[in-house]
């Protein structure tokens, strides 16, 4: 599976856009892109997945560029109920879920 | 979507008890895996446990330490056998219907005195 490096933690303001970027240098032709989000005392939710080129839901966007060598999970205008964990996971279909040390985002008022 | 039950949310046990940890979706699934969550920390893979084959572990977890049974497509239970300190966690129940994403139980944390 590709190894993915995140930023330990981050700050941010309400209001703000909050990017974390993960990097997987050695990403696979089959790997998929995929984010989590954990709040305290509770188990991650799935926030988005993508191949290449950006995604977009209702909660974020991912941006992955042409060489999918790194992803930017992009949160507009956050809020302090976005302080949480935000996980990034590169790995193909079907596969074993195998969690990094995510990075910690801190929303201050 | 998946809504998934896991008894006990909590508990303290004594060192040297067996604690099983159960886990109940409220439908089918093929790929459930169990997680352990140190506090302040990643979640790191116990095993995967799919219906119909027997469970598979990750380095560093033992079938012995940790016994799983996944009986049908909708139960799974873990057990945390002759507990330590070491073993105070959180452990956590996941299921997937294939793709990248998994489903999440709220956790069971576990205490050993």
């Amino acid at each position: 599976l590709a190894k993915t490096t995140q930023p330990i933690s981050m700050d941010s303001y309400e209001g703000q856009e909050v990017n974390i970027t993960c990097s997987h240098n050695n990403i696979a032709t089959n790997d998929y892109i995929t984010w989590y989000q954990q709040f305290p005392s509770q188990g991650p939710r799935f926030i988005i997945q993508g191949y290449k080129t950006k995604v977009t839901n209702e909660v974020a966007s991912l941006f992955i560029p042409a060489d999918r060598k790194s992803s930017t999970l992009s949160l507009p205008r956050v809020s302090l109920s976005d302080t949480a964990v935000y996980y990034c996971l590169v790995l193909p279909y079907n596969n074993d879920m195998r969690f990094g040390a995510g990075t910690r985002l801190t929303v201050k008022p | 979507s998946a809504v998934i039950s896991q008894k006990p949310s909590r508990d303290i046990c004594q060192r040297g008890t067996s604690l099983t940890i159960q886990c109940q979706v409220d439908s089918q699934v093929t790929m459930m895996f169990w997680y352990r969550q140190q506090p302040g920390q990643s979640l790191t893979l116990i095993a995967t446990a799919n219906q119909g084959s027997e469970a598979t572990y990750e380095s560093g977890f033992v079938i012995d330490k940790f016994p799983i049974s996944r009986p049908n497509l909708t139960f799974s239970t873990l057990t945390v056998s002759n507990m330590s300190p070491e073993d105070s966690s959180i452990y956590l129940c996941s299921v997937s219907r294939g793709g990248t994403e998994a489903f999440f139980g709220q956790g069971t944390r576990l205490t050993v005195v």
